[in-house]
C-alpha cells in the first residue's frame, strides 16, 4: 500500500524566511508525485507535478525536488500570501491519489 | 475554461437523513474522481468514474454511499442513511485521459456536517 507522510505538521515562517518542507514516500513503482496548495475552505490547487529522481520544478517562490525517497518544496523568501496548506501525493496502478496530511504554512511580517 | 463546481458548498443534516452531493468536471474531461478528507485526516480515495462507467470504487467506506455519472458529465454521490462518521469535506477532482501521471483538479468541496 502506497503511504505519504509530511513533514513538519506546521511552520511558521517570518516574511523572508527560507525554508522547506518534505514530502516521504513508499510506493510500489513510482509514477510520478503531486504537489498541490490548500488555502482554507477551498479544494487543493495544483502546483507541480515531477515524474523521476534529479526533476525540479519552479514557480515563482516555490521550488520542488524529487530523489528516490522523498520530494521537498523550498520555499524562498516567503510571503505572507504563501500562507496555507501544502500537500503531496502520489499515484496508484489505478489513478487514485494517496494524500499526505499536508503541512500548515503560516508566513508572518 | 471553468473549474471543477461542487454543489452544495455546506450541508448539515441529521443522523439518518440522506444527502446528495453534485460535483461538475471540467468539460470534457473523461476522469471523474471522489475523495474525503474527514477532521484530522488525509485526504481519501473513495472512487474512480471513466465517462459513466467506475473504474474503481474501491475507497467507497459502505453500501450507505451510492455514486452515480449518467451520461458522463456531472456525478452525484448520495449518502443514505447518513451517520456522524459521514461528517468531512468531500472533494471532487477530475482529468482528462486518466492514467496516474495525468493531474487531477480539484473542486472547493462539500463540507457535510451530520448531526
Amino acid at each position: 500500500e502506497d503511504q505519504v507522510t509530511q513533514s513538519p505538521e506546521a511552520l511558521r515562517l517570518q516574511e523572508g524566511e527560507s525554508s522547506s518542507l518534505n514530502c516521504s514516500y513508499t510506493v510500489s513503482g513510482l509514477r510520478g508525485l503531486f504537489w498541490y496548495r490548500q488555502d482554507p475552505g477551498k479544494g487543493p490547487e495544483f502546483l507541480f507535478t515531477l515524474y523521476s529522481a534529479g526533476e525540479e520544478k519552479e514557480k515563482e517562490r516555490l521550488k520542488a525536488t524529487l530523489t528516490k525517497k522523498e520530494s521537498f518544496l523550498h520555499i524562498t523568501a516567503p510571503k505572507p500570501e504563501d500562507s496555507a496548506t501544502y500537500l503531496c501525493a502520489v499515484p496508484g496502478t489505478a489513478s487514485k491519489l494517496t494524500f499526505g496530511t499536508g503541512t500548515r504554512l503560516q508566513v508572518t511580517l | 475554461e471553468a473549474g471543477v463546481t461542487q454543489f452544495p458548498s455546506h450541508s448539515v443534516i441529521e443522523k439518518g437523513q440522506t444527502v446528495t452531493l453534485r460535483c461538475d468536471p471540467i468539460s470534457g474531461h473523461d476522469n471523474l474522481y471522489w475523495y474525503r478528507r474527514v477532521m484530522g485526516k488525509e485526504i481519501k480515495f473513495l472512487l474512480h468514474f471513466v465517462k459513466e462507467s467506475k473504474q474503481d470504487e474501491s475507497g467507497m467506506p459502505n453500501n450507505r454511499f451510492l455514486a452515480e455519472r449518467t451520461g458522463g458529465t456531472y456525478s452525484t454521490l448520495k449518502v443514505q442513511p447518513a451517520e456522524l462518521e459521514d461528517s468531512g469535506v468531500y472533494f471532487c477532482a477530475s482529468s482528462p485521459t486518466g492514467g496516474g501521471r495525468e493531474t487531477q483538479y480539484f473542486g472547493p468541496g462539500t463540507r457535510l456536517l451530520v448531526l
